[in-house]
């Protein structure tokens, strides 16, 4: 089974722009949750939808939004750029809503802002 | 914001030798998972411990839980240079669906 892909790997943007991120879950995975690393902050939490719909939200702002298609597709997208929001952005997919599923990372998009 | 600490920071081992991370969180639990990471890629889940469960091993890996002190600790047996990486634990929480809260991680270093 192929593993959870996202696409691009590496994006420079500049400040004010917008960006939109793409995430494809393993085969048969209906859950997405999106995460920031950042060296300052750690991994945080952004959102998680299930079945197309938005189940949890983090503390992040509006600029932030998500969204997931009927494959179970996701597509998160930050406008506004700022320079802060450079960082790692890791989606992880499992069978179904947790609780006790294991959760399976992408290998991340790397946005940097200039 | 984080749910709890990981101890240590970093930590500097030789092949051979066994390495312990110990993981503290705030609030109760549904569950606790350990994870590996590599220079900044993607997340390896390594194991998965729930609030009911004390102990749990897969491999040379050795989780245990103690939910009344909050805390959680992963031992690596025998470690190996591959097993360099950083750890995150991360805890989920009752009525917070797939919300993972993630320690900041401890960076392990194994040297031949």
């Amino acid at each position: 089974k192929a593993g959870v892909t996202q696409t691009p790997r590496y994006l420079i943007k500049t400040r004010g722009q917008q960006v939109t991120l793409s995430c494809s879950p393993i085969s048969g995975h209906r859950s997405v949750s999106w995460y920031q690393q950042t060296p300052g902050q750690g991994l945080q939490f952004l959102f998680e939808y299930f079945s197309e719909t938005q189940r949890n939200k983090g503390n992040f702002p509006g600029r932030f939004s998500g969204r997931q298609f009927s494959n179970s597709r996701s597509e998160m997208n930050v406008s506004t750029l700022e320079l802060g929001d450079s960082a790692l952005y890791l989606c992880a997919s499992s069978v179904q809503t947790p609780p006790n599923n294991e959760q399976f990372f992408g290998p991340g998009t790397r946005l940097t802002v200039l | 914001s984080q749910q709890g600490e990981e101890d240590p920071q970093a930590l500097s081992i030789q092949e051979g030798e066994n390495a312990t991370m110990n993981c503290s969180y705030k609030t109760s639990i549904n569950n606790l998972q350990w994870y590996r990471q590599n220079s900044g890629r993607g997340l390896v889940h390594l194991i998965l411990i729930r609030s009911n469960e004390r102990e749990k091993h897969s491999g040379r890996l050795r989780v245990t839980l103690d939910t009344s002190k909050k805390s959680s600790s992963l031992l690596i047996t025998a470690s190996r240079a591959a097993d360099t990486a950083s750890y995150f634990c991360a805890t989920l929480t009752y009525n917070q669906g797939g919300k993972l809260i993630f320690g900041q991680g401890t960076e392990l270093s194994v040297k031949p």
